[in-house]
């Protein structure tokens, strides 16, 4: 089945400093699948924060960037200046091309950014 | 804007009891899907619907069955708890690329 494989656990970073979340994916019924980076805040649902359907492309929101690696079958998540507020957990995701039949998460990556 | 509501927030539930969860949208979108999430996992999804009475299974889908009696309401039943059991189910809609997530609600089997 399809597998999402990311930074694993728990990433300290001080506040102004950059920050990478890796992500490579697999997908076995489609070469260019969806892909995700979804957001926890603290007390907080599940929310979207980046998108990017087609390969080559790069998501932005919030200072966050991911680019779509069709050769590295990747999706890194990075900032380059976090604050506080970043502190959050991170899931990188992905949906086939019929996104109707739900999302394959990763494990999830805790941020803690400190002043 | 809409939102997903989710109920009960925390479900305390006895070994072999079969148990509720429910959910509710009022975005108006055709899909609605169930995730559970354990302790420092990712989110499996367990079942999912496309529309009002169609219910699609999802990788975790055994030990489980869904309802979706109306558009707006995707119900989830455990059908036998298992002992020492502790999830978080969440309830998501879409209708598009973009599923919105519901607060969750927290099991513990006793």
């Amino acid at each position: 089945g399809d597998s999402v494989t990311q930074t694993e656990g728990q990433v300290t970073v001080s506040e102004s400093k950059s920050l990478i979340i890796n992500c490579t994916y697999s997908a076995t019924s489609i070469a260019y699948p969806n892909l995700f980076w979804y957001v926890r805040y603290p007390g907080e649902g599940l929310q979207l924060l980046l998108k990017v359907i087609t390969a080559g492309q790069k998501g932005s929101s919030r200072g966050f960037e991911a680019t779509y690696n069709k050769e590295t079958t990747s999706f890194h998540l990075q900032k380059a200046s976090v604050q506080e507020s970043d502190s959050a957990v991170y899931y990188c995701a992905l949906s086939e091309d019929n996104y109707a039949q739900g999302l394959t998460f990763g494990l999830g990556t805790r941020v803690s950014v400190f002043p | 804007g809409g939102i997903i509501t989710q109920t009960p927030k925390f479900l305390i539930g006895q070994e072999g009891q079969k148990l509720t969860l429910k959910c509710q949208q009022n975005f108006n979108h055709d899909t609605m899907y169930w995730y559970r999430q354990d302790s420092g996992k990712g989110l499996r999804l367990i079942y999912y619907s496309i529309t009002e009475n169609d219910l699609q299974k999802g990788d975790l889908s055994e030990g489980y069955d869904a309802s979706r009696e109306k558009k707006s309401s995707f119900s989830l039943t455990v059908t036998s708890a298992q002992k020492n059991e502790m999830a978080v189910f969440l309830c998501a809609s879409s209708t598009g690329f973009e599923q919105y997530f519901g607060p969750g609600t927290r099991l513990t089997v006793l």
